[in-house]
């Protein structure tokens, strides 16, 4: 049981170039999550799904964009790269909305930097 | 809208003693989650503690216990007989829940910097 992985650990993108943030779990949780954290800072919430085929948006949509074809996958695209995303990226899963199962597994970042 | 406030931006504690984070937080909602999460210098986000707003009784997890005032919106963590594998952040959480398909997402407050020192 791996958990909650996510693909890179790292990654130094140019300003204007994209690239998608891989995020899988295999713990069948119906529910994950993107959170940003910026230095000194607690994470903030980016996007989340409920389960395949809808996502929302969190605090801090812009510049970002998701999609869940299946309950193991939730990548997260960055498009034309800048400055201000420069940061560390969480995903997190979640069984649900069930009483006791609303923990959230977090995977281990991505920390990317954006020049 | 909800907000989770940490007023100590660093700490440190002789090994073996006791320390105790602050955390306060501000919602209108009556029933609600929240948790204590360490972040060591490995980055990985590890949940060391929560509580259900209905609860009355305080949580505890081995060393780790927490002092949770409803009427003041408070929810301080306490370790015990600190070690030196508690140097982390601390993140102090709170989550709405989850019905009707909200999202009980996480609110996070900016961490407080433990230090155990030897």
């Amino acid at each position: 049981n791996a958990g909650v992985t996510q693909t890179p650990k790292f990654r130094i993108l140019k300003i204007g170039q994209s690239m998608t943030l891989q995020c899988a779990q295999d713990m069948n949780h119906n529910y994950m999550y993107w959170y940003r954290q910026d230095p000194g800072m607690g994470l903030k919430l980016i996007y989340y799904s409920v389960g395949a085929g809808i996502t929302d948006k969190g605090e801090v949509p812009n510049g970002y964009n998701v999609s869940r074809s299946t309950t193991e996958d939730f990548p997260l695209r960055l498009e034309l790269a800048a400055p201000s995303q420069t940061s560390v990226y969480f995903c997190a899963s979640s069984y649900g909305r069930l009483a006791g199962a609303y923990e959230q597994y977090f995977g281990p970042g991505t920390r990317l930097t954006v020049t | 809208a909800q907000t989770v406030t940490q007023s100590q931006p660093e700490m440190s504690v002789q090994e073996a003693e006791t320390v105790t984070l602050s955390c306060t937080y501000d919602t209108s909602e009556s029933n609600y989650y929240l948790f204590w999460y360490k972040q060591p210098p490995s980055r990985q986000m590890i949940l060391v503690i929560r509580q259900e707003a209905y609860k009355q009784q305080n949580a505890t997890e081995n060393r780790f216990s927490v002092n949770f005032q409803k009427a003041a919106k408070s929810f301080s963590l306490k370790i015990s007989d600190s070690q030196l594998g508690d140097t982390a952040m601390y993140f102090c959480a709170f989550m709405k829940p989850n019905y009707g398909g909200s999202q009980g997402n996480l609110i996070f407050g900016k961490g407080t910097k433990l230090s155990v020192k030897p």
